[in-house]
């Protein structure tokens, strides 16, 4: 199986200030047809997760343009430009390139 | 808008089987290019593919669990099921359905999930 490694864990950041995370695949994530199939997704308590980011770098409907990913064969980040209070929660990268579906261990965003 | 929702018992006994159905709403399981997945989050832990159904029927299991899980689907009621066969205590968790779109589709990654049923193994 593909070893998704998120780093840091956690992330306390100050209202209005950047976060952060970066992704890491244990191979490419390139799929044959082209795609790189990387996701990032957000769980907050007590709500389903929440489609972020799909093929790296496209925000999903509804997601603010303050969520921004990027990256590229192993390598990948997911930046909020400001965060705000309703920011808080577990951020996952995923990859849907191999399967089975593998996810990164999560980095908890919280306010400082 | 599509909806799922889980439902099934929260508490099964050590090497029972473990029975859940996603319900669909907004769209349907037979529409081309979707497939239907369950993932699970034991407590403090993270997240574990379980397997997908297709639009076709066809099934994916992840190895890991694939001797004992079971995917199904019901057109016809527009949902679709996981069995998980001799649970044990490390089987507990919150269980996920949700649709995701293949790499025909641009959004290619599992859009909508259900809002989670945790299900407890204990005698």
């Amino acid at each position: 199986d593909v070893v998704m490694t998120q780093t840091p864990l956690s992330s306390p950041v100050t209202l209005g200030q950047p976060a952060s995370i970066s992704c890491r695949s244990s191979q490419s994530l390139v799929h044959s047809d082209g795609n790189t199939y990387l996701t990032w997704l957000q769980l907050r308590p007590g709500q389903p997760p929440r489609l972020l980011i799909y093929k790296i770098s496209n925000r999903f409907s509804g997601v603010p343009d303050r969520f921004s990913g990027s990256g590229a064969g192993t390598d990948f980040t997911l930046k909020i430009s400001r965060v705000e209070a309703e920011d808080v929660g577990v951020y996952y990268c995923v990859q849907l390139t191999h399967f089975p579906w593998t996810f990164g261990q999560g980095t908890k965003v919280e306010i400082k | 808008q599509v909806q799922l929702q889980e439902s099934g018992p929260g508490l099964v006994k050590p090497t029972q089987t473990l029975s859940l159905t996603c319900i669909v709403s907004g769209g349907s399981i037979s529409t081309n290019n979707y497939y239907w997945n369950w993932i699970r989050q034991p407590p403090g832990e993270g997240l574990e593919y379980i397997g997908y159904i297709s639009h076709s029927g066809s099934t994916y299991y992840n190895p890991s669990l694939k001797s004992r899980v079971t995917i199904s689907s019901d057109a016809s009621k527009n949902q679709f099921s996981l069995s998980l066969r001799s649970v044990t205590a490390a089987d507990t968790a919150l269980y996920y359905c949700a649709r995701a779109g293949n790499g025909a589709l641009i959004i290619a990654a599992p859009d909508y999930w259900g809002q989670g049923t945790l299900v407890t193994v204990s005698s």
